[in-house]
């Protein structure tokens, strides 16, 4: 069983185009993360969602979107993708500021 | 502003050695810190959490401890195994914040 799975895991998309990113985790938990690694494998924070609510928004830009049907799922839409978008996204929950179960990643190349 | 160092960057050390990377945090103030272990092109695997309130926690062949009040933990490696190679991420919830902030990894690879 899979405790946080993302879909797709491998997305190759052209410049301007827009594309979503699927999150689901079966844990239980009531905060989900986006989380980007960049080139260098650098992890940092996107967006942090509590009980469907957005908590944390870290100096993202306008064009990625986070949505939260419900507290089993959080997706990240991305208008007019550029070059710099390029990276692997992570998903991740936890049970409050408890312990964060990460899921596979998507890796986004941006031609 | 909570910034995390990992040292050393990389590692290459024999099988059967017992190891310790280490992770300093600039703000004493953090909920708890929590060690990843991430394979190429693979997720991130929990390993261990410790809160702040505790000193150590153990999990198999792996310790990590934590000094709050000086910032830092450190991972102890007991008996490596080339199963063991990965990158390792230290990574702290400062205390009032939902997110965590991490690390750069330490890169380790343990060769037969």
């Amino acid at each position: 069983d899979t405790a946080v799975s993302q879909t797709p895991k491998y997305l190759v998309t052209q410049m301007g185009n827009d594309k979503s990113i699927k999150c689901e985790q079966n844990l239980g938990h009531d905060t989900m993360y986006w989380y980007k690694q960049d080139s260098k494998k650098f992890l940092k924070i996107m967006f942090s969602y509590n009980n469907k609510e957005l908590i944390i928004n870290e100096t993202v830009p306008n064009r990625f979107s986070p949505k939260s049907p419900d507290k089993a799922h959080l997706n990240l839409h991305i208008n007019s993708l550029e070059l710099g978008d390029s990276a692997v996204y992570f998903c991740a929950s936890s049970h409050d500021r408890g312990e964060q179960f990460f899921g596979p990643g998507t890796r986004l190349t941006v031609l | 502003k909570q910034e995390v160092t990992q040292i050393p960057a990389a590692l290459s050390v024999p099988e059967g050695e017992n190891l310790v990377l280490n992770c300093s945090f600039t703000d004493s103030a953090i909920y708890n810190l929590q060690w990843f272990r991430q394979d190429p092109g693979k997720g991130l695997t929990s390993l261990l959490l410790i809160q702040s309130s505790q000193r150590e926690q153990t999990s198999g062949r792996l310790n990590a401890s934590l000094d709050k009040s000086s910032g830092r933990s450190t991972l102890y490696i007991a008996a490596s195994q080339p199963g063991d190679s990965a990158t390792y991420l230290c990574a702290v919830r400062s205390g009032g914040y939902n997110k965590l902030i991490f690390g750069a990894g330490t890169r380790l690879a343990v060769h037969p």
